[in-house]
């Protein structure tokens, strides 16, 4: 399948500082990608969707200020958490589909991210 | 969005038996889609079944699709301490607008060798 890499995978930051994840389609052009969160043993709860040259679309609740989302090119993604605090600490997993819609979706490695 | 239901919960199972997980839903899908996590890890892509489609095999994988009852199920045939991992469905509703993936609770697959 196709590959999609996060960067970082881990990473630890102090409160109010902020954090930049990267996701990046490696072998295919990503028009749409998306931002999950995971609360340890729980499922994966979407944040927000990324398009190529527009404004992210955010979930019901999701801060927009807060997760600043960055879709500038076909295979790169940004996800910026900013003023972190320890209730942000979590596992945040990006995914890219090759295609549109009906077509599978690929998933980075997630980036644990603990603020202290 | 509402998310899916897998069950089990948890699976033990003893090395080169059958596992079976099954996943429920609420809404009308474009498809559903399985995926394998390891502890800690990012999500493995098995397998993608549209909603015309009914069964799907890749390897040792069955999936099946029943959208009369919303329902999903997977299937590993003999398997193997390395199928240790979760297991989600995830599915991609059909209706306009809304994009991306509603992932199920998940299923946590223990292979006892």
């Amino acid at each position: 399948g196709a590959v999609v890499s996060q960067h970082p995978s881990r990473v630890i930051c102090k409160s109010g500082t902020s954090v930049k994840i990267e996701c990046r389609s490696l072998d295919f052009q990503a028009t749409t990608m998306f931002w999950y969160r995971q609360f340890p043993k729980q499922s994966l709860m979407l944040m927000a969707t990324s398009n190529e040259g527009s404004k992210a679309t955010y979930e019901q609740g999701v801060e927009k200020d807060k997760f600043l989302i960055n879709h500038a090119s076909l295979t790169l993604s940004t996800l910026t958490v900013t003023s972190a605090h320890p209730e942000d600490s979590s596992f945040y997993i990006c995914s890219a589909r090759e295609g549109g819609r009906n077509t599978e979706a690929f998933f980075g490695q997630g980036t644990r991210l603990t603020v202290v | 969005s509402q998310q899916g239901e897998e069950d089990p919960q948890a699976l033990s199972i003893q090395e080169g038996e059958n596992a079976t997980m099954n996943c429920s839903y609420k809404t009308s899908i474009n498809n559903l889609q399985w995926y394998r996590q390891n502890s800690g890890r990012g999500l493995v892509h098995l397998i993608l079944i549209r909603s015309n489609e009914r069964e799907k095999h890749s390897g040792r994988l069955r999936v099946t699709l029943d959208t009369s009852k919303k329902s999903s199920s997977l299937l590993i045939t003999a398997s193997r301490a390395a199928d240790t991992a979760s297991y989600f469905c995830a599915t991609e509703y059909s209706g306009g607008g809304a994009d991306g993936l509603t992932f199920g609770k998940g299923t946590h697959l223990i292979i006892q060798p």
